[in-house]
């Protein structure tokens, strides 16, 4: 059974802050998307990595994929109140078919 | 506007009583899946359909129904409902089962 392990579950920083989520499977996915959502809402995809090692970045988010593809990170610098909110990790496997979602990382920005 | 709709967005009911959260996609997607969102369980897949007539169960299939008669619309039956089921619901299509997911708006379902 694919797992993914999202951490931390919960931060609350001050405005301003730097901060890293992280992502780790001991499986190996073909993708790793990171959504965000806010209350009220669903999800919404902020970006997709497919390569190992890559990087992306999104504004203040950075995106990093594993070299072996199997963990993620999501760093965001300069945290701003606007930030606050739930961030998903989801791994994706074109073998499977499966897309498995990591368990959540709450977000408080404060200002 | 590519979109995902569910219907509807809050319902409070007693525990029995038979109910549907409709779905529908206007992005002409294949697949589409329903999850329950609950605390510290994140989002937990119920049933998924890979096409029209083509359904399956996810991971917490137990209490749920579902259909796929027409592939814009994948409405989730809950036909005796329990306190158990009171949870955050969000209906999903995407282009593959693995791809990019677009999510509906969310029901927030409470059995009484």
């Amino acid at each position: 059974t694919q797992l993914l392990e999202q951490s931390p579950q919960f931060l609350s920083i001050q405005e301003g802050e730097n901060l890293t989520v992280y992502c780790n499977s001991s499986s190996v996915f073909s993708s790793l998307q990171w959504y965000r959502q806010e209350p009220g809402e669903g999800p919404v995809l902020l970006v997709t990595v497919v390569t190992g090692g890559e990087v992306k970045k999104l504004k203040r988010l950075t995106f990093q994929f594993g070299d072996a593809r199997k963990d993620s990170s999501l760093h965001i610098t300069a945290a701003q109140p606007g930030d606050t909110g739930l961030y998903l990790c989801a791994g994706g496997s074109s073998n499977t078919g499966k897309l498995i979602f990591g368990q959540g990382t709450t977000l408080q920005v404060k200002p | 506007e590519a979109q995902v709709t569910q219907n509807p967005r809050y319902l409070i009911t007693v525990t029995g009583k038979k109910l549907t959260v409709t779905c529908s996609q206007n992005m002409n997607h294949e697949y589409m899946s329903w999850y329950r969102q609950d605390p510290g369980l994140g989002l937990r897949q119920i049933y998924y359909s890979m096409n029209v007539e083509v359904t399956d169960k996810g991971d917490v299939p137990e209490g749920y129904k579902v259909s796929r008669k027409e592939k814009r619309n994948f409405p989730l039956i809950l036909e005796s409902p329990s306190p158990n089921q009171t949870s955050l619901y969000f209906c999903a299509s995407s282009s593959s089962s693995y791809n990019e997911q677009f999510f509906g708006p969310g029901t927030r379902l409470t059995v009484l």
